[in-house]
């Protein structure tokens, strides 16, 4: 089983729409959590932290659920500049310790 | 803002050569990464440093070494270059303590391609 894993979509979806990602993970341990983007040819870059009670930024949610080792991404009212893939992060060892861990990505086309 | 730069964009080696990567960051970060990334494969660890003259070997060492003499620069040394080491080679950079642990900033890669 991979450590960290993703549907790889593409998802398509039109403007406006919300669209959901979800990542499991296996290291029940772990700590910290993140969502990167990565735009084509481009370097990913820190979309969000992931904390325990959820966060949101904007129109960007993400949720956590340690009992079933997974999390989220949740993109509202969608964008042609979402378009991108997204990579769900996690670390490798218990606590906060270790290296980070890259989820293949999920990547999301965003139609007009 | 974190600034972390690479040598080249674009790199065109033969096979046998010996290839160095630079890696420069300049946000006096403790950790540094190298990584490549290759389609349906994702982001995999070649080697990581958490200080002057230290190294950890990643998933994926074989056939590379790094260096790290400055806190600041982390260089990949590929001894002599195959054509399976064509791929996209990024270095990132993270601080030892953070707000959000770990969270890592990357250089804008290196696409290197062996013939």
């Amino acid at each position: 089983r991979k450590e960290v894993e993703q549907d790889p979509g593409p998802f398509n979806v039109p403007e406006g729409a919300t669209v959901a990602f979800n990542c499991t993970y296996s290291n029940s341990a772990s700590q910290s959590f993140f969502w990167y983007r990565q735009d084509c040819r481009k370097e990913p870059k820190l979309l969000m932290s992931v904390y325990s009670s959820g966060n949101e930024d904007g129109r960007f949610t993400a949720q956590l659920n340690r009992a079933s080792q997974y999390i989220s991404l949740l993109i509202r009212d969608s964008k042609l500049s979402d378009s991108a893939t997204y990579l769900c992060v996690v670390n490798s060892r218990a606590g906060n310790t270790g290296k980070l861990i890259f989820g293949q990505g999920t990547t999301l086309q965003v139609k007009p | 803002d974190v600034k972390v730069t690479q040598s080249s964009r674009y790199l065109v080696k033969r096979t046998g050569e010996k290839v160095f990567l630079e890696c420069v960051q300049d946000m006096d970060h403790e950790n540094m990464f190298w990584y490549r990334q290759d389609p349906g494969l994702g982001l995999r660890l070649i080697y990581f440093s958490y200080d002057v003259k230290m190294k950890e070997k990643g998933d994926i060492p074989e056939g590379y070494s790094v260096s790290r003499e400055k806190k600041e620069r982390f260089s990949l040394i590929l001894e002599s270059a195959s054509t399976n080491q064509t791929s996209m080679y990024l270095c990132a950079s993270s601080s030892e303590v953070a707000g959000t642990s770990y969270e890592q900033y990357f250089g804008p890669g290196t696409r290197l391609t062996v013939t």
